[in-house]
């Protein structure tokens, strides 16, 4: 099964509003990065966020990270709708490679 | 700078006819990646090359086999192409496989459909 799991499944938002998207996984991790990929295209990089850290801004992007949870969430501030797209996350565990969560598809209605 | 470049971007195969995906990253790369996405199953590893001259296998490398030519390249191989493989193929690459703040970077992707 996959370590980490997004949640919710599919998102729909306002254009301006908020969106959250939350990410639990299972095993002790180096750390969690969050990825975007747009409709027809690879992931690209959003933010990484080490397991000694709680919390890490990127422009709009804030993600936080509960370790005893082993839970994660992005929040996208003031969203638009090139933000619309599918965000994973995947983590990082200690001695491994990255494992990618099923994603979370956002669509911000204009 | 390209990044990763994968070809080709789009691939009809019959079944049992084989094919080749390349894969060519220009960062200097050590470690590279090939993944298949699936609807709702998000990116499941096939096979990965942490390092020059090494391969293994990840979460579903059945029916398929890897060559990591150089440290630039990487390529997957479908020798027998079944129904079950019609996907969306990505390779990665990144710094190194494990440790320290790597990132993963993809190309755009293989849509393969096996008829």
């Amino acid at each position: 099964s996959q370590q980490g799991e997004e949640d919710p499944q599919a998102l729909s938002i306002q254009e301006g509003e908020n969106a959250t998207m939350n990410c639990s996984y299972k095993t002790s991790i180096n750390n969690l990065q969050w990825y975007r990929q747009n409709s027809g295209r690879g992931l690209v990089h959003l933010i990484l966020i080490r397991s000694n850290e709680r919390e890490k801004h990127s422009g709009r992007l804030r993600v936080t990270l509960d370790t005893s949870k082993k839970s994660s969430s992005l929040l996208i501030t003031a969203s638009r709708a090139a933000d619309t797209a599918s965000y994973f996350c995947a983590t990082v565990p200690y001695g491994q490679n990255f494992v990618f969560g099923p994603g979370t598809r956002l669509s911000v209605l204009p | 700078n390209a990044g990763v470049t994968q070809t080709p971007k789009f691939q009809v195969l019959k079944t049992g006819q084989s094919m080749t995906l390349q894969c060519a990253q220009d960062m200097n790369h050590n470690s590279m990646y090939w993944y298949r996405q699936d609807p709702g199953m998000g990116l499941r590893l096939i096979y990965y090359s942490a390092s020059e001259g090494t391969t293994d296998k990840g979460e579903v490398p059945n029916g398929y086999n890897v060559s990591r030519l150089n440290k630039r390249e990487f390529s997957l191989r479908l020798e027998s192409a079944a129904p079950s493989q019609t996907s969306v193929y990505f390779c990665a690459s990144s710094e190194a496989w494990s440790g320290g703040d790597t990132e993963a970077f993809f190309g755009q992707g293989t849509r393969l459909t096996v008829v």
